[in-house]
């Protein structure tokens, strides 16, 4: 069985901070994971996904395999950045890439 | 262009009633998603259609439940004597292609509430 898990329901910090969303999954195949974004009345949107090594918004996360750990992560955290963020798993032996999600991280930045 | 459209944005309806929630992928995507997202839980998978065929129906929570996407296209959630747990909102999300892993595109939700 495949599941996702974000440790932190609320993560507050100040404007400019540093700010680190952890998010653990459990996987018996080659994972394939992502975050997602929703922000204030928008829809869910891909943020990033690990194969593509790139940063989006100022947002990095990188596939630690040997933790089974995908944590995002960005130096300098922006009020706009504040959303609820879904940690999420596929992979090549899942069913038409169907995704797990975690059960969110609800990011607030602070002035 | 136009994303992911899910009418109606919000259902209310009585125990036991039946509800249908539409969803219109994106023009050309194959691969049709169901999630159901509880309140204060991450999305939770449903049923995935690769065309018009159910490729993998193992999240449907029971035999009240069932979707259809007669012509590949726009998909119909059915829920049969609706129950209070059943209230959650309904996501709906569309693929290219289903081998290019996670590109899923979100619709709005419908939110449904049985009361």
């Amino acid at each position: 069985a495949q599941r996702v898990t974000q440790p932190e329901k609320l993560l507050s910090v100040f404007k400019g901070a540093p700010v680190e969303l952890k998010c653990n999954y459990s996987y018996s195949g080659s994972p394939e994971l992502f975050w997602y974004v929703q922000y204030s009345r928008q829809r869910l949107q891909l943020l990033l996904r690990h194969i593509s090594r790139e940063s989006i918004k100022g947002f990095t996360a990188d596939l630690n395999k040997g933790e089974t750990s995908f944590h995002l992560k960005k130096p300098f955290a922006q009020e706009e950045d504040s959303a609820m963020y879904y940690c999420a798993l596929s992979g090549l032996e899942t069913s038409g890439s169907r995704l797990t999600f975690g059960e969110g991280t609800q990011l607030t930045v602070n002035p | 262009g136009a994303g992911v459209s899910q009418t109606p944005s919000n259902k209310v309806t009585e125990k036991g009633k039946y509800v249908e929630l539409r969803c219109d992928p994106i023009s050309g995507h194959t691969a049709l998603y169901w999630y159901r997202q509880s309140l204060g839980q991450g999305p939770e998978f449903l049923i995935y259609f690769q065309g018009t065929g159910a490729a993998d129906d193992s999240g449907l929570p029971n035999d009240r439940f069932f979707a259809v996407r007669p012509e590949g296209s726009v998909s119909t959630l059915k829920i049969q004597r609706t129950e209070r747990g059943d209230s959650a909102v309904y996501l709906c999300a569309s693929s290219l292609n289903p081998g290019q892993i996670g590109e899923q595109y979100f619709g709005p939700g419908t939110r449904l509430t049985v009361t």
